[in-house]
Order: structure tokens, then C-alpha cells, then sequence
């Protein structure tokens, strides 16, 4: 079954111990995208990738880190978590071209930093 | 970064009625597309929009492109209880950072 698969889908957490929420998808998309959603914000970009070892930033990087070795997998990083990063979080991934097509979204991690 | 705006936040709707959700940008867009997240759950893709003047539709589900490239809607008529989560736009400035609307969160009654 084609998915994207984000761990763990819920995890608390205290400020300052750096955490790993992971991503893995199996359609071979080179795009990948990890978000925030917050309520009455949407959905916020955090960092993108468009291919292996090609990472950027989208709208709300700080606090965060990524790395893309991998095709498939695409980790998001809190070095030193706090509680303003308490949020739902998402991986995504896409095929890309000539154009932008749609996101296959993975499950969520529902993480809280007390 | 550039954003798209999305109107109503919430929608109560009485089950059978139509409703439209509308989102805009103020910069002309490569395209838009739209999902559903559905309670507890995660956002899933329903349909791309690319060219101006688009019209796309999906059993009750009728989706808008504006003929400037800088608005869409999405009309549901006769909503049914099946229809209730929050309905993302999502817009591509042609730089490959898809910007969320803030969200259309819709409630039934039946």
C-alpha cells in the first residue's frame, strides 16, 4: 500500500531533550515536506526537500532540523525542544515535475513539550 | 512567505443544504488544490486546479479556479453528515512551497 509513514504518532516530551519524529514513504517521491498544524493556522511548512541531500526551509524553521540521505526517508529534528513546538506535525511527500501535484500526508505526530 | 487566505473558518450547515468555502491570494497562482482532513485525521488530497477559469467536479463537490489564477472555491451541495471535517486550500506560487489556507472547519446538522 503506497503511504507515508510518520513515528511516533503521539509523544510527550520534556524542554531540552532533543527528540527525532521519523518519515518514510514507498512511492518513490522525491519531494517531501514535514508540517505544523496549530489551530486556526492550517497547516504551516516547516523544511522541504526535493530530492536526496537538497533541503530548504519553508515558512517556520526554527527549532527544527532535517537531513534527506535517504529517498524515502526524511526525519525532523528538535535539537532543544520547547514547549511553544507543542503542536500536530505531519510528513508529506510528492511527485514533482512540471508542476506541483498533490501530497500524500502521513498519519501525524501529535507531540507535546512540557 | 506569500500567503492564501481562506473564508469562513467555520461552516454550520443543516444537513441537505449547499455551502461554498472561497480562498484568495493576493499574487497569481501556479495552481491550487484542495483537502479534506476529516476529524482526528490527516489531510487527504482531493483535486489540483491549473488552469484559469477551471471547473472540476466531484459527485457533490464542485471546485473553482478564478479566471486571474488568485481565487478558488469549493461548492458542496446537499451536504450530507459524511461531508463534516475542515477543507484546506492549498496554493502553489510556483516555487514548491504549498501554502496552506487557514482552513474551512465544517459541522452538520441533521
Amino acid at each position: 500500500e503506497a503511504q507515508v509513514t510518520q513515528n511516533p504518532r503521539y509523544l510527550i516530551t520534556v524542554t531540552g531533550k532533543k527528540l527525532t519524529v521519523t518519515c518514510s514513504q514507498n512511492m518513490n517521491h522525491e519531494y517531501m515536506s514535514w508540517y505544523r498544524q496549530d489551530p486556526g493556522l492550517g497547516l504551516r511548512q516547516i523544511y522541504y526537500s526535493m530530492n536526496v541531500e537538497v533541503t530548504d526551509k519553508g515558512d517556520v524553521p526554527e527549532g527544527y532540523k532535517v537531513s534527506r540521505k535517504e529517498k524515502r526517508n526524511f526525519p525532523l529534528i528538535l535539537e532543544s525542544p520547547s514547549p511553544n513546538q507543542t503542536s500536530l506535525y505531519f510528513c508529506a511527500s510528492s511527485p514533482i515535475g512540471d508542476t506541483f501535484y498533490g501530497y500524500t500526508f502521513g498519519s501525524g505526530t501529535r507531540l507535546t513539550v512540557v | 512567505g506569500q500567503q492564501v487566505m481562506q473564508i469562513p473558518q467555520y461552516q454550520h450547515v443543516q444537513e441537505g443544504e449547499d455551502f461554498t468555502t472561497y480562498c484568495n491570494s493576493s499574487t497569481t497562482l501556479s495552481n491550487i488544490q484542495w483537502y479534506k482532513q476529516r476529524p482526528g485525521g490527516h489531510p487527504v488530497f482531493l483535486i489540483q486546479l491549473v488552469k484559469s477559469g477551471e471547473v472540476k467536479k466531484q459527485k457533490r463537490l464542485t471546485f473553482q479556479f478564478g479566471e486571474a489564477k488568485k481565487n478558488s472555491s469549493l461548492h458542496i451541495t446537499a451536504t450530507q453528515t459524511t461531508d463534516v471535517g475542515t477543507y484546506f486550500c492549498a496554493g502553489d506560487f510556483n516555487d514548491y512551497k504549498l501554502s496552506f489556507g487557514a482552513g474551512t472547519t465544517v459541522t452538520v446538522r441533521a
